[in-house]
């Protein structure tokens, strides 16, 4: 089963060009979510996506945009990088239930000079 | 809105010595809550859930609405236990997007 596949899995970005994490799962579910991870702040919501072709924004939305294609794909864009993205980006997807678990995909290792 | 707190950046013990990983919550609602597990250069995995009341990997962890905590337990810890550790809280009846503490780093020494 490969669950949540994330690419790139390293990327390295000079301040103002644009770039798309593809995240895809195969577990069928509906709900999909990007997270960042920085340091000391933990795992931080940037979007999710209920349904197919459905986005909300989360607590740190800005510089960032999603695209929700299909059931399976979830893309994450920075259209004018800057330093302050440089993080780990995780995809994860759940099922739309109480107490359920979230997958996550293996991250994404981005850095923004 | 729901808040996670994880109070510890960092904890370090021997090998052997009992654990405690701190988590608080503020919910008005009645909360979900889990633990995830990174493993270094791992993807993040639930390690448990609180309405499972299971142990797995000799961690338990209880959920005290009183206290609104959910603290993570092992009474002897391993060296393989290592690794950075989430509490997570799902609203119940909401949109079910887990929201995560910042995450304790847990150092088991020989």
């Amino acid at each position: 089963n490969a669950g949540v596949t994330q690419t790139p899995k390293f990327q390295v970005l000079k301040t103002g060009q644009s770039m798309t994490l593809q995240c895809a799962q195969d577990m069928n579910h509906n709900s999909m979510y990007w997270y960042r991870q920085d340091p000391g702040m933990g795992l931080r919501l940037i979007y999710y996506s209920a349904s197919e072709g459905t986005t909300d924004k989360g607590e740190v939305p800005n510089g960032y945009n999603v695209s929700r294609l299909n059931k399976r794909e979830f893309s994450l864009r920075l259209e004018s990088a800057a330093p302050s993205q440089t993080s780990v980006y995780f995809c994860a997807s759940s099922e739309d239930r109480g107490n359920t678990e979230a997958f996550f995909g293996q991250g994404t290792r981005l850095t923004v000079v | 809105a729901q808040r996670v707190t994880q109070p510890e950046k960092l904890l370090s013990v021997f090998k052997g010595a009992p654990v405690e990983l701190k988590c608080n919550y503020s919910y008005s609602g009645s909360p979900e809550l889990f633990w995830y597990v990174q493993y270094s250069r791992q993807r993040l995995q639930l390690l448990l859930r609180h309405i499972s009341r299971e142990s797995i990997k000799g961690f338990t962890a209880d959920l005290n609405k009183g206290e609104t905590s959910f603290h993570l337990k092992k009474p002897f810890a391993q060296e393989e236990d290592s690794a950075m550790y989430y509490c997570a809280l799902i609203a119940s009846g909401g949109s079910y997007i887990p929201t995560f503490g910042r995450g304790t780093s847990l150092i088991v020494h020989p």
